[in-house]
């Protein structure tokens, strides 16, 4: 069964450094989102893509995020510098189509610990 | 602004005994989408269950089945014979006004099955 993939699982950052995390969403899926997860809460979105182009990232601090789907396949998120508030769990997901009420596949996610 | 609100932080419950998770929410559409994701722990996020708000009929799934009150704003999931598998956090959600996809998520719930 087609799973989205996320990398890194874990990571480890001190404070002001930059991290990047990658996701490969399944195959032929058109909608890319990207989610915060603070601990005890439920996902938040930052960004969405639709195939290359960003749809939403209305909620995306963009002095320090960054996000990029190239060639409309796989994504990237960046944050430098990170800080301390940024740790959390960095959720990627995809659909098929982006359309409401679709069904969107989650990976299982990068925590992130900034130290 | 839409919200979506789940006010049981934590919940327990018997193997092969009934739970059911509460779940209100706000907006001012008429059609929408709810639904319920699961969040095992160290695993993926996965869909349950969902519900178009055009709908009367109540969804199910197997064991999974909700009481949509759409007067009232209520989401409920209601999971029978619970198993030990069915231990994990679990978020209602709610798409939002655009035609996006985006979801807007709860707090979560988290569930523990008990022998």
């Amino acid at each position: 069964e087609a799973e989205v993939a996320q990398s890194p699982r874990y990571k480890i950052t001190e404070k002001s450094q930059a991290v990047a995390f990658w996701c490969d969403p399944i195959s032929g899926h058109a909608t890319l989102y990207w989610y915060r997860q603070i601990l005890g809460q439920g996902p938040e979105l930052l960004v969405q893509f639709q195939d290359e182009s960003v749809v939403d990232d209305s909620q995306l601090p963009k002095d320090r995020f960054s996000a990029e789907r190239l060639k409309g396949v796989d994504s990237t998120l960046k944050i430098q510098p990170a800080e301390l508030g940024d740790s959390a769990m960095y959720l990627c997901a995809s659909s098929l189509s982006g359309r409401r009420g679709e069904t969107q596949y989650f990976g299982p996610g990068t925590r992130l610990l900034v130290l | 602004a839409q919200t979506v609100t789940q006010s049981q932080p934590e919940m327990s419950v018997q193997e092969a005994e009934t739970v059911t998770l509460s779940c209100t929410y706000d907006t001012s559409e008429n059609n929408y989408y709810l639904f319920w994701y699961k969040q095992p722990p160290s695993r993926q996020m996965i869909l349950v269950i969902r519900q178009e708000a055009y709908k009367q009929q109540n969804a199910t799934e197997n064991r999974f089945s909700v009481n949509f009150q759409k007067a009232a704003k209520s989401f409920s999931l209601k999971i029978s014979d619970s198993q030990l598998g069915d231990t994990a956090m679990y978020f209602c959600a709610f798409t939002e006004t655009s035609n996006t996809g985006k979801l807007i998520f709860g707090q979560g719930t988290t569930l523990q099955v008990k022998p």
